[in-house]
């Protein structure tokens, strides 16, 4: 069975980055997208971008681009999300989700992620 | 970008309810909807997907439809565990967006 593990809760202060892992099991990790979406406390669901493990090609929300960095490890069939300069309004969970039929099927446990000074 | 505009924000309802949930699209996006179900402190779980196309394992009361701008999310009886929020995500164009979401409560 599919399942998405990510690493746990982080609480950083302002300006720093951050950088939470998803590890991809049950399925060949190559194959699909791997996306991230975030939501604040109390707050809706955004989405971040997305990267093509196989390639290493990403698409980013154009609010997110610049600041946040997806990657992955084939090897190890995980994949990373990075946010740097990071602000009070980045406080939320992070999930990473795989693609399937064009949109976020099988969801990690989401990793909460705690700006503060 | 896509906008996403849900309605109802909120829904008051009781067991055995119909109800209907709306997503409209600043423009057309052909059938490039999912449905999502999200209850507290849990991550979402893709109901439809496709616009009208129902997730393996999800119970057949759930129902989508609409292509182009105009889609609705159907609970045809509402049970215990519906009670949750339920958003629309296009993935037409990026970046992909959500809409507000609607909090389904019971009555």
């Amino acid at each position: 069975q599919v399942q998405l593990v990510q690493s746990g809760a982080e609480v950083k202060k302002p300006g720093a980055s951050v950088k939470v892992s998803c590890k991809a099991s049950g399925y060949t990790f190559t194959y699909y997208y791997m996306h991230w979406v975030r939501q604040a406390p109390g707050q809706g669901l955004e989405w971040l971008g997305r990267v093509n493990p196989n390639s290493g090609a990403t698409d980013y929300a154009q609010k997110f681009q610049g600041r946040v960095t997806l990657t992955s490890d084939t090897s190890i069939s995980t994949a990373y999300m990075e946010v740097s300069s990071l602000r009070s309004d980045d406080t939320a969970v992070y999930y990473c989700a795989t693609q399937d039929f064009g949109s976020p099927d099988y969801w990690g446990q989401g990793a909460l992620v705690t700006v503060s000074s | 970008d896509i906008q996403m505009t849900q309605s109802p924000s909120s829904l008051s309802a009781s067991v055995g309810d119909r109800v209907t949930i709306t997503c409209r699209a600043s423009q057309g996006i052909r059938n490039d909807l999912g449905w999502y179900q999200q209850k507290p402190g849990k991550a979402p779980k893709r109901l439809i997907y496709a616009a009208s196309s129902l997730q393996s394992g999800v119970p057949s009361r759930f129902g989508g439809s609409g292509s182009g701008t105009e889609f609705t999310l159907t609970i045809s009886s509402l049970q215990p565990e519906d009670f949750a929020t339920y958003y629309c995500l296009q993935h037409n164009s990026f970046p992909y967006t959500f809409g507000q979401g609607t909090k389904l409560e019971i009555k």
